[in-house]
């Protein structure tokens, strides 16, 4: 199964600054999923980052506070612009394991914006 | 309207004994897959069990079991033999269609407590 290295596990920042997510996967993969689960909440997905294209946003999220990248098939960045305390959240990554076996996820991005 | 439904928000089982958390979904899609995960303390999300719309045998893994009720719309876990670890959130999730690498959607969760 994939192991997903999911950077910074943890951050405290001020509003109106910018903070940068970064997941690796050990192997190749097409799709990534970026989620967000806000405090005692569930994973609502924010987007699927497909490597060679545009980020696909679910409702509720635009590009323009929550860019993606994609540069390759092992690699994607999620940036949460403009932050608010409303983003304290936990920001996952996830991709998919093939087959029958599930989504293997990041261990987590715990953001406290103040 | 939701997708996935999980009407438990939480639940206390006494240790050793089994547990039933429910799942309903909704789709218009003959093929999708569920799948249910559980999420400690720690956060990290660990996943348990798949069931997929053709399979027509019950999924089991260990002491998961996942009662697939395909004209419900229901896909409930069942945990045998409750034990203290089993302390944590469960989320239970669909994917749509027949594309394996397609996105989960989750539902709101139901978190479990084991009693000594």
């Amino acid at each position: 199964s994939a192991v997903i290295s999911q950077k910074p596990s943890r951050d405290i920042c001020q509003r109106g600054t910018s903070l940068t997510i970064q997941c690796q996967v050990d192997s190749q993969v097409t799709m990534m999923f970026w989620y967000r689960q806000q405090p005692g909440q569930s994973l609502t997905l924010i987007a699927t980052a497909n490597q060679g294209s545009e980020a696909t946003y679910e409702s509720g999220f635009v590009i323009d506070k929550f860019p993606i990248s994609r540069p390759n098939l092992t690699f994607s960045t999620l940036t949460v612009s403009n932050m608010s305390p409303e983003d304290s959240s936990i920001y996952l990554c996830s991709v998919p394991l093939g087959g029958n076996y599930g989504y293997t996820f990041g261990s987590g991005t715990r953001l406290t914006v103040v | 309207a939701q997708k996935i439904t999980q009407t438990q928000p939480g639940m206390f089982v006494q240790e050793k004994e089994a547990v039933t958390l429910d799942c309903t979904y909704d789709t218009s899609d003959q093929s999708y897959g569920l799948f249910w995960y559980k999420q400690p303390s720690s956060g990290e999300m660990i996943f348990l069990i798949y069931q997929g719309s053709y399979d027509e045998q019950n999924a089991t893994e260990g002491r998961y079991s996942l009662n697939f009720q395909k004209a419900r719309k229901s896909a409930n876990l069942v945990i045998s033999a409750s034990q203290l670890g089993d302390s944590a959130m469960y989320f239970c999730a669909m994917r749509e269609g027949g594309n394996r690498d397609d996105k989960i959607i989750f539902g709101k969760g139901t978190r479990l407590h084991i009693l000594p």
